[in-house]
């Protein structure tokens, strides 16, 4: 069984950091691209960032280029969203997806974690 | 980018009927469309990708059509499970990937 489990989220100020952490497991981590995908609370889906398997190419929105960091550790099986100088405007539910081999559309989500970006 | 208009934003439908969702990109994505589904306090799941083709245990009521621009998820015979917000999300030539603002259907 596929699962995605994030961890990380929390209260920062702006300015702040905050690295986000996507545990996977039920399938070969390193065989599938993977994303991140966020949502304020009572809003819509916004695409983030996203990465090839085995660590190939990276791919930011432009709300985040220069300020967040998408990678993986193929040998732990993690994903993980290095964010920093963060703004109010970040605020929201980080959810890690896995890339289907089909296309990047997203076949498996996780729970989701909450980053709140606030002083 | 691709923008993706979803219409209606919110559609009411009582159970058992039928239910039309449209979606519209600014330019063509071919079929390299995705519709999810979203409830209260969960992550999105796949239902659709390729503009028709279900993902794997989606139901056979639900149904995708479309190409270019001009998508549609039919839900055929709405049941209790299905309210929710829809989501549908262009894969072609990105970046970035684009959704669009969502259509929740409500109880009628």
């Amino acid at each position: 069984e596929v699962q995605l489990l994030e961890s990380g989220g929390g209260l920062e100020q702006p300015g702040g950091s905050l690295r986000l952490s996507c545990a996977a497991s039920g399938f070969t981590f390193s065989d599938y691209g993977m994303s991140w995908v966020r949502q304020v609370p009572g809003k819509g889906l916004e695409w983030v960032s996203s990465i090839r398997g085995s660590g190939g190419r990276t791919n930011h929105a432009d709300s985040v280029k220069g300020r967040f960091t998408i990678s993986r550790d193929d040998s732990q099986n993690t994903l993980y969203l290095q964010m920093n100088s963060l703004r109010a405007e970040d605020t929201a539910v980080y959810y890690c997806a896995r890339n289907s081999w089909f296309g990047e559309f997203f076949d498996y989500w996780g729970q989701g974690t909450l980053v709140t970006v606030t002083s | 980018e691709i923008v993706m208009t979803q219409s209606p934003a919110t559609l009411s439908v009582s159970p058992g009927e039928r239910a039309t969702l449209s979606c519209r990109a600014s330019q063509s994505v071919s079929s390299k469309l995705a519709w999810y589904q979203q409830k209260p306090g969960q992550a999105p799941r796949l239902l659709i990708y390729g503009a028709s083709t279900r993902a794997t245990g989606i139901p056979a009521r639900f149904s995708g059509s479309g190409s270019g621009t001009e998508f549609t998820l039919t839900i055929s015979s709405l049941q209790s499970e299905d309210f929710a917000v829809y989501y549908c999300q262009h894969y072609n030539n990105w970046p970035p990937l684009t959704f669009g603002g969502g259509t929740k259907v409500e109880i009628k």
